[in-house]
């Protein structure tokens, strides 16, 4: 069935590291990748997509990566402020018929220390 | 106007009580969705609709009644919840492509906190 989940629950850097948060997904049907960022009392805001017809897409200081021989999808966020520090989730969608439908990963939560 | 509106932000309700949860985007976005998020969770779809009609329902209890009377509203009607239904309930629109809901970007509003006694 389709899942999307998280290596790492929590991950704690440095203002100024980069940060890596990683995700897999089980569903080879999926081909749209959605990475939000959740703060506290707020709803998800969107970070980046990827289709998956790419392997790498670029943000402001973030970097989205798809592997889909393994399946596994990565946020990169470069130069790690403060304010980034949030709940960050990966979604999938696997179209067809699930249009419209994201399934979303457990959740990494991201401190950053001053 | 890039944004999506909820109210009320806070809501308290019985198990006997109706309420109702309402969202209003104006991006010109003709699909909406609802999303139920209980603590330390990720989101769970609840329904979507698209040109104003259902077309997803995660067989979700009829407790919950949604409703888009027009292409920048979307409520979502409560009746008879019980307590395990206390969650933060989201939000969000999306474009629509040429071949049906594709797959777009979800923007989302802040959510309603939901508390059932």
């Amino acid at each position: 069935g389709e899942s999307v989940g998280l290596h790492l629950p929590t991950l704690s850097v440095q203002e100024g590291d980069n940060s890596i948060i990683n995700c897999a997904y089980s569903n080879s049907a999926s081909d749209y990748f959605i990475w939000y960022k959740q703060e506290s009392g707020k709803g998800p805001q969107f970070i980046i997509d990827i289709r998956s017809n790419m392997d790498k897409r670029q943000g402001q200081r973030v970097t989205v990566l798809l592997n889909k021989t393994v399946k596994h999808l990565s946020l990169q966020i470069a130069a790690t402020q403060p304010g980034d520090s949030a709940v960050y989730f990966c979604a999938e969608n696997a179209g067809g018929t699930s249009y419209g439908k994201l399934t979303f990963g457990q959740g990494t939560i991201l401190t950053v220390h001053p | 106007d890039t944004e999506v509106t909820q109210t009320p932000k806070h809501l308290v309700m019985g198990m006997t009580n109706k309420k109702s949860l309402k969202c209003e985007q104006h991006m010109g976005h003709r699909a909406m969705y609802w999303y139920k998020q209980k603590a330390k969770k990720p989101p769970e779809l609840m329904f979507v609709y698209s040109y104003e009609k259902l077309s997803i329902n995660e067989s979700v209890p009829s407790r919950f009644s949604p409703e888009c009377p027009n292409s920048s509203l979307l409520n979502l009607h409560l009746h008879a919840l019980q307590p395990e239904d206390s969650a933060l309930y989201l939000c969000a629109s999306s474009q629509v492509g040429l071949a049906g809901l594709e797959n777009n970007e979800q923007f989302f509003g802040p959510g309603t906190r939901l508390t059932v006694l």
